[in-house]
């Protein structure tokens, strides 16, 4: 089946220590997102890749860096994690190829404690 | 600036009741899409559906439907007869038109629904 995969589903880091999250996409879309929700509060977008344009939010911090490969796959980096990065991190997909609005695909999320 | 408000943090029923999921959302856009999606336990988000600011047809999907009303700025989502499985957080979000890069979703804080037996 076509999807969104994020690997792992949990990954626990020490605090300062550098950690890589994955996300990869069978659905050949051209543009991909990582978002960060902490709990009981609605997901925040960190930043976006238009094929191999990277779009990054203003308010997003510099310790959260992105690759992307190739189209299949996005890794979000934290450089250096601090305790108040511990949250759910959500890859999502869309297909823009056209005007409008697309609905985003989301992966089932990588669960982040920093310790 | 655009925003997105669900006025109902948590919401309890008992299964096979009716529910109704407000949202309510400002934007100085003309053109602009609108989005339920549905979060469960296991944390991924699920699309449940996109209406564009054109088209305030009310929208049936077995027992999901959809209320959009331009006039009030509210895009509500009932729930028929409720089900265990439906106990979530859904969340209501707000595009504006595709500009050239992504289509950034704008979402509310979210309303968490549990149905009990």
């Amino acid at each position: 089946d076509a999807m969104v995969i994020q690997n792992p589903r949990y990954q626990v880091t020490q605090f300062g220590k550098p950690v890589t999250l994955s996300c990869s996409q069978t659905l050949n879309h051209n543009v991909m997102y990582w978002y960060q929700q902490k709990s009981s509060q609605a997901p925040k977008l960190l930043f976006h890749y238009y094929d191999k344009d990277f779009n990054n939010e203003a308010d997003t911090p510099d310790n959260f860096q992105s690759r992307r490969p190739n189209t299949s796959f996005c890794f979000l980096d934290i450089r250096s994690p601090g305790l108040g990065d511990a949250a759910m991190y959500l890859c999502a997909t869309s297909s823009l190829l056209s005007q409008g609005a697309h609905e985003q695909y989301f992966g089932p999320g990588t669960r982040l404690t920093v310790t | 600036a655009q925003k997105v408000t669900q006025a109902q943090t948590e919401i309890s029923v008992v299964e096979k009741e009716d529910v109704t999921l407000d949202c309510v959302y400002e934007t100085r856009d003309t053109t602009y899409y609108l989005f339920w999606y549905k979060q469960p336990p296991s944390g991924e988000l699920v699309f449940l559906i996109r209406r564009n600011s054109f088209d305030e047809q009310n929208e049936i999907s077995g027992r999901y439907s959809w209320n959009f009303q331009k006039s009030t700025s509210s895009f509500n989502f009932t729930i028929t007869a409720s089900q265990v499985v439906d106990s979530a957080v859904y969340f209501c979000a707000l595009s504006e038109a595709y500009t050239g890069t992504a289509s950034k979703l704008t979402f509310g804080t979210g309303t968490r629904l549990q149905v009990t037996l």
